[in-house]
């Protein structure tokens, strides 16, 4: 059945070191998204690509890094220079035909850094 | 940065009642979204608005896209233990394409 993974569901890196977070959809949507949540707040997007090997900086993309080789996958890489990693990582994908903006979101990958 | 007001932040209800919440913007936005969120989980898309004073359920949930379009409302009817969670609204802005707003939460709590 259709849908979006996220792996893995818990991750934990020591400070300094990078770290890939891995997102994969088999909706066949063109578009996908990296958000981040923090208690209490909204989702904050990251990074977007509308296309492969296109991709746009959210409003939060210090420290992260993206890549779209592939329709289906879109990696998140939080750097050693994201000063607070530690959060819930949200995958999302929606199609960019038409008028719909519906984004579908993955189960997410809870990342500590100590 | 965030810009829809989403309230009431939390809410606490007994079984069977019904439940409001709200977004409110300065910005117009042409889509309204409403998601509930379970701990530990992703979002799951519950309702999506395209119109100006459309109204649109989905089971005991109905949700209005605010005739000046800057904001939106979601109640849920007849409340039950399964209603507990976080509701989000998100707006997505006419000019920018694909980036959604999302308000910060109304965290749902169902006594029996």
């Amino acid at each position: 059945d259709g849908g979006i993974t996220q792996s893995p569901k818990y991750l934990f890196r020591k400070e300094g070191q990078n770290v890939t977070l891995s997102c994969e959809q088999n909706l066949n949507h063109d578009a996908m998204y990296w958000y981040r949540q923090d208690p209490g707040q909204g989702l904050r997007l990251i990074y977007y690509s509308q296309i492969v090997n296109d991709f746009q900086k959210g409003d939060i993309a210090e420290g992260y890094s993206v890549s779209r080789e592939k329709k289906e996958s879109f990696p998140l890489t939080v750097t050693s220079a994201q000063k607070n990693p530690t959060a819930f990582y949200l995958c999302a994908s929606s199609p960019v035909e038409g008028l719909s903006y519906e984004q579908y979101f993955g189960p997410g990958t809870r990342l500590t850094v100590t | 940065g965030q810009q829809l007001n989403q309230s009431p932040q939390s809410m606490f209800i007994q079984e069977g009642e019904d439940v409001s919440m709200n977004c409110t913007s300065s910005s117009i936005f042409n889509t309204w979204l409403w998601y509930k969120q379970e701990p530990g989980e992703g979002p799951v898309l519950l309702i999506a608005l395209y119109k100006a004073g459309e109204l649109t359920s989905n089971g005991r949930l109905t949700a209005q896209f605010g005739i000046t379009r800057k904001d939106s409302f979601l109640n849920i009817s007849a409340s039950i233990p399964s209603d507990v969670g976080i509701y989000f609204c998100a707006g997505q802005l006419s000019a920018s394409w694909g980036k959604l707003q999302f308000g910060a939460g109304t965290q749902v709590v169902v006594t029996p």
